[in-house]
């Protein structure tokens, strides 16, 4: 069965800083991998996801994860944060053939100016 | 624009009462799915479905009921069955269902119930 962890339920960073949020899976067969962003009291946003291909993949507003299949880990990172980046980092995992999306338990990221 | 409208944004019921939360999309996906929110647990899944008429149980459907009657709406009730219905309730859709299932998930930005 997949699951999800996040080892760090809150992560405080200095502006423009760089920051890493950890996520590690355990799967048996192939999976796909997400991870959203929630800001306070909304839904989640899909902030990048790995299907297949190339294993490091980014997105719009500068953040990055890459996927090891060896370590089992898709761990995000971004090299300089702002302000605007707080908010609740949910990493997501689906076993290929499989309906079901399973989340972590998220890393709430604040920033400190 | 289209998207997933979860209706209300706030909601109060005394407790032994069952309501029921709306959850509508515009996007002509086939699957939908419910999550409850809870501090420090994540997302878990409550229900989902795939198709018209048909739905099944998630990971803490006891206490919680659903209908899949057109594509557009997944609603769901909260039975007084369901003895922690205080959450952050999240509705989603993805277009994607068959063998790949690589499609992402779309939220609407949720329903917090409390019950007292």
């Amino acid at each position: 069965a997949q699951s999800v962890t996040q080892l760090d339920s809150q992560v405080p960073v200095f502006e423009e800083a760089p920051v890493e949020l950890r996520c590690n899976y355990s799967s048996s067969v192939s999976v796909y991998l997400f991870w959203y962003v929630q800001y306070p009291n909304q839904g989640l946003q899909l902030l990048l996801k790995y299907l297949s291909g190339s294993t490091l993949v980014e997105s719009i507003n500068g953040f990055e994860a890459e996927f090891n299949k060896s370590q089992t880990s898709f761990h995000l990172r971004k090299p300089s944060v702002h302000i605007s980046d707080t908010a609740e980092y949910f990493c997501a995992v689906r076993d290929f053939g499989n309906e079901k999306l399973t989340f972590g338990t998220g890393t709430r990221l604040t920033i400190i100016p | 624009d289209g998207g997933i409208t979860q209706s209300p944004k706030y909601l109060f019921r005394k407790e032994g009462q069952n309501v029921t939360l709306s959850c509508e999309q515009n996007l002509n996906h086939d699957a939908m799915y419910w999550y409850r929110q809870d501090p420090g647990q994540g997302l878990r899944l409550i229900y989902y479905s795939q198709i018209v008429n048909d739905f099944q149980k998630g990971d803490i459907a006891e206490g919680y009921s659903v209908s899949r009657e057109k594509k557009e709406s997944f609603p769901l009730t909260v039975t007084s069955a369901q003895k922690n219905p205080t959450a952050f309730y999240l509705c989603a859709s993805s277009a994607g269902t068959g063998n790949s299932y690589n499609s992402p998930l779309h939220f609407g930005n949720g329903t917090r119930l409390t019950v007292t």
